[in-house]
């Protein structure tokens, strides 16, 4: 069965410094997707970034960009030039592909807690 | 445009008693999805639909739960005989359709609706 790992309860970083969320996967299916989605105190979830696993380059989308590792299978998020407003829930997710019965829903991990300190 | 809404943004209920959780997906979006986040967990998917059928109820904890969706549009989740572990937020998702292999359709969140059962 699919899994998401996120080992990292909580991090912090210094505001203006880059930071890495870890997240692993395990999956036996060789199509799917990775994302990243930031989940602030107001409770909305924002999509930040994904990578297809066929894809040959890693994603990025303006200060996130994503470590992709497939013989790994690990997925980390890089934060660069952390602000303030980073402060938040990161959860990383995998989409299941469409016709394994999973109808594409996503597998969330547990979270990572990101604090920026100014 | 708009994205996707959720009603009520709270609720506070009794034990025992029925509540009615109602998404509006994005405008056009085929595919709409129903996730559950318990305090300080990750998220669990509950049903999805495209158009108006549900082929994957798998994550309804009980039959309790329902879901509807009417017009390709708007959707009900209603939880009956309400019971205090169903506290939780409920977020709802929506995306353009299924994706194929290597697509990204990403799914785009509402605000959710926290529900409190006392």
């Amino acid at each position: 069965a699919q899994k998401i790992t996120q080992t990292q309860p909580g991090m912090f970083v210094q505001e203006k410094e880059a930071v890495t969320l870890d997240c692993t996967y395990d999956t036996s299916d060789p199509s799917y997707g990775l994302f990243w989605y930031k989940q602030p105190s107001s409770g909305e979830m924002i999509f930040l970034i994904y990578q297809g696993s066929y894809d040959q380059q890693n994603a990025t989308e303006g200060r996130y960009s994503l470590n992709f590792q497939k013989a790994r299978k690990s997925a980390n998020l890089v934060i660069s030039a952390s602000q303030l407003g980073d402060s938040a829930m990161y959860f990383c997710a995998m989409r299941e592909p469409p016709f394994s019965g999973g109808y594409n829903k996503l597998i969330f991990g547990a979270g990572t807690r990101l604090a920026v300190h100014p | 445009g708009a994205g996707v809404s959720q009603s009520p943004s709270n609720k506070v209920t009794e034990k025992g008693k029925d509540v009615e959780l109602r998404c509006d997906p994005i405008s056009g979006h085929t595919a709409l999805y129903w996730y559950r986040q318990s305090l300080g967990q990750g998220l669990e998917f509950l049903i999805y639909f495209q158009g108006n059928s549900a082929p994957d109820k798998s994550g309804l904890p009980s039959d309790r739960f329902s879901a509807e969706r009417t017009g390709g549009s708007v959707s009900t989740l209603t939880i009956q005989r309400t019971q205090q572990e169903d506290s939780a937020v409920y977020l709802c998702a929506s995306s353009l359709a299924l994706a194929g292999m290597g697509q990204r359709e990403t799914q785009y969140f509402g605000p959710g609706t926290r529900l409190l059962v006392l």
